[in-house]
């Protein structure tokens, strides 16, 4: 059965580097057609997408987002890491790693939904 | 990336039906049948429940349903009970980048 487990520091002070990690098990994060994700959710709102990356290690994130995020993918340990820069108190927020199925090819990639979630880390940005 | 549009709460009473719409434009809802709804429960994580428009996961209740026409989705529960009380999101592809996007959110209260 897949699980996925979210680890990192739950304290991140403003102006630094957030760092997670999400290790997969139960199935291969190498498997065609899956990509892995980061959802955010800050307190009482509701969810954002953060990005993802396939085993290829092809990424695609928001724009909103695109200047401070970066998530790479180590196939040899089934994890996928994110990175969010220059966190404020606005990046104070539930951190869920996620997998999501869809289709890849060279050229295309679709989302379709996401099927698998981690339990959520929870991240504070305060001095 | 703007974030596709809810209504922030719907309600309804036991056994009614109610829908909860998701607005977004051809880039991601109109242009594509890849929406998908999510069920979350207070500090839970999110749980598909609707998936390609209108296609149930093995183990959902019949009693959810999912629809689209143009550029909105919509997610229709019927018979409500006391449990489908939760936060609602849809979610498409979208062609501006990230791949996905979600909605803003809808609180289902249960009269």
């Amino acid at each position: 059965q897949l699980q996925l487990l979210e680890s990192g520091p739950g304290l991140v002070k403003p102006a630094e580097t957030l760092s997670l990690t999400c290790t997969v098990s139960g199935d291969s994060i190498s498997t065609p057609n899956y990509f892995w994700g980061w959802v955010r959710q800050p307190p009482g709102k509701g969810l954002e997408w953060i990005g993802s990356v396939y085993y290829s290690g092809r990424t695609f994130y928001p724009p909103s987002l695109e200047s401070r995020v970066t998530i790479s993918v180590d196939t040899s340990k089934d994890q996928f890491s994110l990175r969010l820069t220059s966190v404020t108190a606005a990046d104070t927020a539930v951190y869920y790693c996620a997998r999501a199925t869809g289709t890849a090819s060279t050229f295309s990639f679709f989302y379709y939904y996401t099927d698998a979630w981690g339990t959520g880390a929870t991240v504070t940005v305060s001095s | 990336q703007s974030a596709l549009t809810q209504p922030a709460s719907v309600s309804g009473s036991p056994g009614q039906s109610i829908t909860i719409s998701c607005t977004g434009t051809f880039r991601d809802v109109g242009g594509y049948y890849y929406v998908s709804w999510y069920q979350q429960y207070p500090d839970r994580a999110p749980k598909l429940i609707i998936y390609d428009v209108s296609q149930r996961p093995s183990g959902v209740s019949a009693r959810f349903s999912g629809s689209k026409s143009g550029n909105t989705a919509s997610l229709t529960i019927s018979g409500l009970q006391a449990d489908d009380e939760a936060d609602y999101y849809c979610s498409s592809y979208t062609t501006t980048g990230a791949l996905a996007v979600f909605g803003g959110g809808t609180k289902l209260t249960v009269l």
